[in-house]
């Protein structure tokens, strides 16, 4: 078993749908990363976050401590959002890295 | 803005050749990884650095070294590419508990 999860592993959404991607975790973390990366290569980092609830413009992420488990959502999507989205958490000096969601919205 | 550079973006080598990947960065980042991404194993670490000189193996250190002589600079080597090890290759720099910073990638073809 991975220790990190991400669902779902694909996922097509409607122009202006709200979306929810998910990241469970079975290792004490120290912080967890939500990472987006375009075609081509580039990872930019979205969030970082040990407690509670972050909000970036239309996204926004939350993280369950107890629960060992995160999630990212986008409100209002649109096709720039299409991109893959990586869960990545941190134990020590390494990140732990999940499978990535692959999110494709249409127009 | 944070930069993390890498230095070639697509590269075709020959089995056995010696191949060097440099990445630098210039915010005086403490730590600095190098990752591999291949289709369904998600992101790898191959070895990491945290300061000038330090280095420490990561997952996957098989067949691969580093050189970190400067704090801005941290540089993959592949001794004797294999074609195995064709991939796209990603630096990342992080000043410790904070946000990680990627290169654009690396793509490696080894044929």
């Amino acid at each position: 078993k991975n220790e990190v999860e991400q669902s779902p592993q694909n996922l097509t959404a409607q122009e202006g749908e709200f979306i929810t991607i998910n990241c469970s975790y079975s290792v004490g973390i120290s912080a967890l990363h939500w990472l987006q990366q375009h075609p081509g290569g580039g990872i930019v980092s979205l969030f970082m976050l040990s407690s509670g609830k972050k909000k970036h413009g239309r996204l926004i992420a939350t993280i369950n401590i107890q629960e060992k488990h995160s999630s990212l959502h986008i409100t209002a999507s649109h096709p720039r959002d299409s991109a893959v989205y990586i869960c990545a958490v941190r134990g020590g000096n390494k990140l732990v890295f999940g499978a990535g969601t692959i999110l494709r919205v249409k127009s | 803005d944070v930069k993390v550079t890498q230095s070639s973006r697509y590269l075709v080598k020959r089995t056995g050749e010696k191949v060097f990947l440099e990445c630098v960065q210039d915010m005086d980042h403490e730590n600095m990884f190098w990752y591999r991404q291949d289709p369904g194993l998600g992101l790898r670490l191959i070895y990491f650095s945290y300061d000038v000189k330090m280095k420490e193996k990561g997952d996957i250190p098989e067949g691969y070294s580093v050189s970190r002589e400067k704090k801005e600079r941290f540089s993959l080597i592949l001794e004797s590419a294999s074609t195995n090890q064709t991939s796209m290759y990603l630096c990342a720099s992080q000043s410790s508990g904070n946000t990680i910073y990627f290169g654009e990638g690396s793509w490696l073809t080894v044929v």
